[in-house]
């Protein structure tokens, strides 16, 4: 099984600040990465595919990187609306494995 | 709107079953590969199953092998997780999911499971 390790687990942040948030996977999934938002109470919202896509809708601001083994997702000018937990998912193969979250708490 | 509901959650005593579902609106159901993931309490998301668009090519994750059964209704535009002898660290919140070629799209806001005596 493909293992992604997701960091940082908890991150604060100011608005304005542009935050990074690393997914590292233990064997070559090409750029079969996505990433995804989710705020508490609500659905997964789907925000990056295929590493580097903003899904429908995604504002410019979430940008995503990488390929192979390392992957990042950069949010721009974060607002206090990107409070959540987001969460990467190798769809590479089966089984699916999932980074372990991180948190993003707006001051 | 594309919708993904789930149900079926609730209190199980460790050994029982439970049948979650999950109902599709807002698009042609049949049209699409599902699957179901869930998230325990502290931890990070599990995949635990696949079904094709047909119900004729199915996975499931080892954890849930042999325990649990997923199916789909097209007709009803429906999704089902059968879970049998449950244990305690099944308790999680299940989620149901859309796929496309490029992963999983749509999810559900998830149901509540909990086995404890």
């Amino acid at each position: 099984d493909t293992t992604l390790t997701q960091s940082p687990a908890f991150m604060s942040a100011t608005p304005g600040d542009k935050v990074n948030i690393s997914c590292k996977a233990s064997q070559d999934i090409d750029d079969n990465m996505n990433w995804y938002q989710r705020k508490p109470g609500g659905a997964a919202v789907f925000i990056i595919q295929e590493s580097t896509t903003r899904a429908p809708g995604i504002p410019p601001r979430f940008s995503g990187s990488g390929s192979g083994t390392d992957f990042t997702l950069t949010i721009a000018n974060v607002e206090s609306g990107d409070a959540a937990y987001y969460f990467c998912l190798q769809h590479d193969h089966f089984p699916y494995t999932f980074g372990q979250g991180t948190t993003l708490e707006i001051k | 709107e594309v919708q993904l509901v789930e149900s079926g959650g609730g209190l199980v005593q460790p050994g029982g079953s439970l049948r979650l579902s999950c109902t599709a609106s807002g698009f042609t159901f049949s049209s699409f590969e599902m699957n179901w993931v869930r998230q325990a309490p502290g931890k990070g998301l599990e995949w635990l199953a696949y079904t094709s668009r047909t119900g004729s090519v199915i996975y499931y994750a080892d954890s849930v092998k042999g325990r649990f059964t997923i199916s789909r209704d097209n007709a009803k535009s429906s999704l089902n997780l059968q879970m049998n002898s449950l244990r305690a660290e099944d308790t999680a919140v299940y989620f149901c999911a859309r796929e496309k070629s490029y992963g999983l799209d749509v999810w559900g806001r998830g149901t509540a499971v909990t086995v404890s005596s």
